[in-house]
């Protein structure tokens, strides 16, 4: 059972440059979430879906886009990489809002 | 506005000692309450979390928090550290109403452990 799964797991942008993050859970999750963590800061929302083909903007949106086509899957897009985008991205499912989430092991994204 | 805090943003214990992680929170109704533990370069993992009834709340690894509506606190405690404890640990809340229910974090306490 392998949970919620992100790729990759380490990467260096420069900027200008996009890519896209991806997540896959397989506990059939309705709920999907992105966060960036920051020193200090804690997590914070960037985008989230309750369910396929839908989402919504978290605390801090700009910059990133999302999708959600298949329920199993949660992408992050950076279109134009910025170096404060420099952080480390979560994924997270749940089953619903007051649920625990599952959380994935993260992706450390440096933008130079 | 709404807000979730932990004060203590670096607490060292040594390994065998009592320890208690502070965390308040200001919504107008109590919110659903969690803690989760983060370990180096980890996801996060749920504790325990409170959402009505018995105040005093056990999770894993012999964690356990008590709601004190009265101080509008979530903290959470542990008898006897183990040096495996050592981690960042996050409060976090989820509005029992609103449009923006999603799980909303505290800035993290680190938790160092001497042996």
């Amino acid at each position: 059972n392998a949970g919620v799964t992100q790729t990759p797991k380490f990467r260096v942008l420069k900027t200008g440059q996009s890519m896209t993050l991806l997540c896959a859970q397989d506990m059939n999750h309705e709920y999907m979430y992105w966060y960036r963590q920051d020193p200090g800061m804690g997590l914070r929302l960037i985008h989230y879906s309750v369910g396929e083909g839908t989402t919504a903007k978290g605390e801090v949106p700009d910059g990133y886009n999302v999708s959600r086509l298949k329920k199993q899957n949660f992408l992050l897009g950076l279109e134009s990489a910025a170096p404060s985008q420099t952080s480390v991205y979560f994924c997270a499912s749940s089953r619903g809002t007051v649920y625990g989430y599952t959380f994935g092991s993260g992706t450390r994204l440096t933008v130079v | 506005a709404q807000s979730v805090t932990q004060p203590d943003i670096h607490i060292t214990v040594s390994e065998g000692a009592s320890l208690e992680l502070r965390c308040n929170y200001s919504y107008g109704a109590t919110p659903y309450l969690f803690w989760y533990v983060q370990s180096p370069g980890q996801g996060l993992q749920l504790l325990l979390k409170y959402f009505s009834g018995d105040t005093l709340v056990q999770g894993i690894k012999g964690f356990e928090a008590e709601f004190k509506r009265s101080q509008s606190s979530f903290n959470l405690r542990k008898p006897s550290v183990h040096w495996s404890d050592a981690a960042e640990y996050f409060c976090a809340v989820v509005p029992r109403s609103g449009s923006a229910r999603q799980l909303t974090f505290g800035s993290g306490t680190q938790l160092t452990v001497l042996p």
